[in-house]
């Protein structure tokens, strides 16, 4: 059974940079599929912020492309997020995720972590 | 890149049947089949309904089934049960990124 977990600081300051990782237990990160980062600020609906393929390949949004880096390291079989230069507005439950293979549809989920951005 | 478009609720009797439509464009929706469903009840994961367009992920019921015509998309519920009342999201891929809809909310009267 995959199962993710995102690990984190919960309050990060303005202006500085997000951090979160996604450990990976039940498969093996480089064995392939596309993992995913997601978030949903508080009462709002779901954004898409990017993806990474077990190769190292990585796909953005575009809204937040220049602010984002998203990274997997397979030997401890997980990946991570870093998102520089936060502001209030980035106060969201982020997930990571699973995409199955060749769909784009996300169906392994962590179970959220909240992150605050507050000085 | 701009987000899917949902009605915020809709609403249904148990036993009834619902649709969420799911508006796109010619480059999300209309372009690909692979648009998704996600239910999410209060405090939880979303958890993976439909995918590409109209196929049921092993282990949820039936009364679950999608479809696409040009650049909408649909879910449809039968059968509304309580346990069905949740936010719904439908989601697309699009030039390598992909893209949610805003969600909606629906109540189980």
């Amino acid at each position: 059974q995959v199962q993710l977990q995102e690990s984190g600081p919960g309050l990060v300051k303005p202006s500085e940079t997000l951090s979160l990782t996604c450990a990976v237990s039940g498969y093996s990160i480089s064995s392939g599929y596309y993992w995913g980062w997601i978030r949903q600020p508080p009462g709002k609906g779901l954004e898409w912020i990017g993806s990474i393929y077990h190769s190292g390949s990585t796909y953005y949004n575009p809204s937040l492309k220049s602010r984002v880096t998203i990274s997997v390291d397979t030997s401890k079989n997980q990946f991570s997020l870093k998102l520089s230069s936060v502001t209030a507005a980035d106060t969201a439950v982020y997930y990571c995720a699973r995409e199955n293979s060749g769909s784009y549809s996300l169906g392994y989920w962590g179970q959220g972590t909240l992150v605050t951005v507050s000085s | 890149q701009s987000a899917l478009t949902q009605p915020a609720s809709v609403s249904g009797s148990p036993g009834q049947s619902i649709t969420i439509s799911c508006t796109g464009t010619s480059s999300d929706v209309g372009g690909y089949n692979y648009v998704s469903w996600y239910q999410q009840h209060p405090g939880k994961a979303p958890k993976l309904m439909i995918y590409d367009v109209s196929n049921r992920p092993s282990g949820v019921s039936n009364r679950f089934s999608g479809s696409k015509s040009g650049n909408t998309a649909s879910l449809t519920i039968s059968g509304l049960q309580a346990e069905d009342e949740a936010d719904y999201y439908c989601s697309s891929y699009t030039s390598s990124a992909r893209v949610f809809g805003g969600g909606t909310k629906l109540t189980v009267l």
